[in-house]
């Protein structure tokens, strides 16, 4: 999987709306864009994914560059249950590898 | 939600001795997944698995390390031996498809105490 490029951490307040950017510059053509997150002591969760348009969903809005090179996930009106490690992954869907690579990630803190 | 159970939750065993982590996936999927995660590291994939056969494994997938899922039950890791470096939280996770971008979804994990 392609490499990405995410802030090791971000600080936000409940109720504001949070922007987590994440860099993928030499992304493929067949690569989507899927973010995970991870409460500490569980496992990671799916939030959201894409591959060229934006997306919406109940828990974030994706938003993709036009050229792919970056992408940025959207959380309106945090709350406390929103503190979480976040990680932006590439996945081929084509090919012949099958996993998923996590980094570090953007460990997003929410101050009541 | 779908979801993902493991069982045991919490094991500690004395180094050298054999132990197997279960997970139950959910049904009708057909890819499962073992990652590794020490305390404040991040997630390592260890080992995929499909159509009963190991797909991929990492360099961390070590000779002591083996899966199976016998007869349709559950996905189980076995390290026989364990080391003390095989000490961390172990993570199960079962997606129904690839090709269709279908998502995997994770169990709460097995923490292993190696002593």
């Amino acid at each position: 999987d392609a490499k990405t490029t995410q802030p090791d951490s971000m600080e936000s307040t409940e109720g504001e709306t949070v922007h987590l950017p994440c860099s993928h510059a030499t992304i493929s053509g067949n690569e989507y864009i899927y973010w995970y997150r991870q409460v500490p002591l569980q496992g990671p969760e799916y939030v959201t994914h894409g591959l060229q348009q934006n997306t919406t969903n109940s828990m974030a809005f994706l938003a993709i560059a036009s050229d792919r090179k970056s992408s940025t996930l959207i959380l309106t009106h945090v709350s406390l249950r929103d503190a979480a490690v976040y990680h932006c992954i590439l996945r081929g869907i084509t090919g012949n590898t099958r996993k998923l690579i996590f980094g570090l990630g953007t460990t997003l803190q929410v101050q009541p | 939600g779908p979801k993902v159970l493991q069982i045991p939750s919490h094991q500690i065993i004395d180094m050298g001795q054999m132990v197997t982590l279960n997970c139950d996936p959910v049904s009708n999927h057909l890819y499962f997944y073992w990652y590794k995660q020490i305390l404040g590291q991040q997630m390592e994939f260890l080992v995929n698995f499909y159509n009963g056969k190991v797909m991929e494994k990492s360099k961390l997938f070590k000779d002591q390390f083996s899966v199976e899922r016998p007869d349709g039950s559950y996905f189980t890791l076995k390290i026989q031996p364990t080391a003390l470096e095989d000490s961390a939280v172990y993570f199960c996770a079962s997606s129904r498809d690839w090709e269709n971008t279908g998502q995997l979804y994770f169990g709460e994990g097995s923490k292993l105490t190696v002593l």
